[in-house]
């Protein structure tokens, strides 16, 4: 299995300007999440999805959207990048939202907004 | 979400055991106890959870005390490549059991 992988790795933005963050896992796991971490910050969870087609709104989710059209992607769009989302982006999946269930984490997106 | 309490940072020497500890006094009776570590310049990383009972893996052992208000993750023998930054989560059991980070505790490890 790759587990949950990421791409790109790196990435410039304009102030402005539009793109899109992939995320893909191979665990058939149902629940994602994408979280955004600041230098010497922790985590930050931006939205979540518990299974195709379901998404829902995290603690920072403004100027960010997502969708869930299939149990394997869940890609995080910012629709106009401020330099504001300078930071490093993590995708996370779990079999289950369940506490009883771990998560894993893919390598990150490094995100420059200037 | 609950919420839990962990020392900023902590210092061990290589080859010795490590005692990490994490105060949860709010716990409620569905949440579990997550472990999670992040490398430099890495994405975290599962290490262990635990529910009531204290749970052993190849990474590590989790303590959970009697009234589960404090848990503590044990690493027998820290090696150079565990310094990183520790975190102790809530996950709730239910269905909206979402990973809420707090600071964690930075763990550096000296030869």
């Amino acid at each position: 299995n790759a587990g949950v992988t990421q791409t790109p790795k790196f990435q410039v933005l304009k102030t402005g300007q539009s793109m899109t963050l992939q995320c893909a896992q191979d665990m058939n796991h149902e629940y994602m999440s994408w979280y955004r971490q600041d230098p010497g910050m922790g985590l930050r969870l931006i939205h979540y999805s518990v299974g195709a087609g379901i998404t829902d709104q995290g603690e920072v989710p403004n100027g960010y959207n997502v969708s869930r059209s299939t149990t394997e992607d869940f890609p995080l769009r910012l629709l106009s990048a401020a330099p504001s989302q300078t930071s490093v982006y993590f995708c996370a999946s779990s079999y289950s939202q369940g506490g009883g269930y771990e998560q894993y984490f893919g390598p990150g997106t490094r995100l420059t907004v200037t | 979400d609950a919420k839990t309490t962990q020392p900023n940072s902590m210092e061990s020497n290589e080859e010795e055991p490590v005692h990490l500890p994490c105060n949860h006094s709010t716990i409620s009776g569905t949440d579990y106890i997550h472990w999670y570590r992040q490398l430099p310049s890495q994405g975290p990383e599962y290490v262990i959870h635990g529910l009531t009972s204290n749970v052993n893996n190849r990474m590590a052992s989790l303590a959970i005390a009697e009234d589960r208000k404090s848990s503590t993750l044990i690493l027998h023998r820290a090696t150079l490549r565990d310094a990183a930054v520790y975190y102790c989560i809530l996950r709730y059991g239910g269905s909206q059991g979402n990973l809420i980070f707090g600071k964690g505790t930075k763990l550096s490890v000296k030869p």
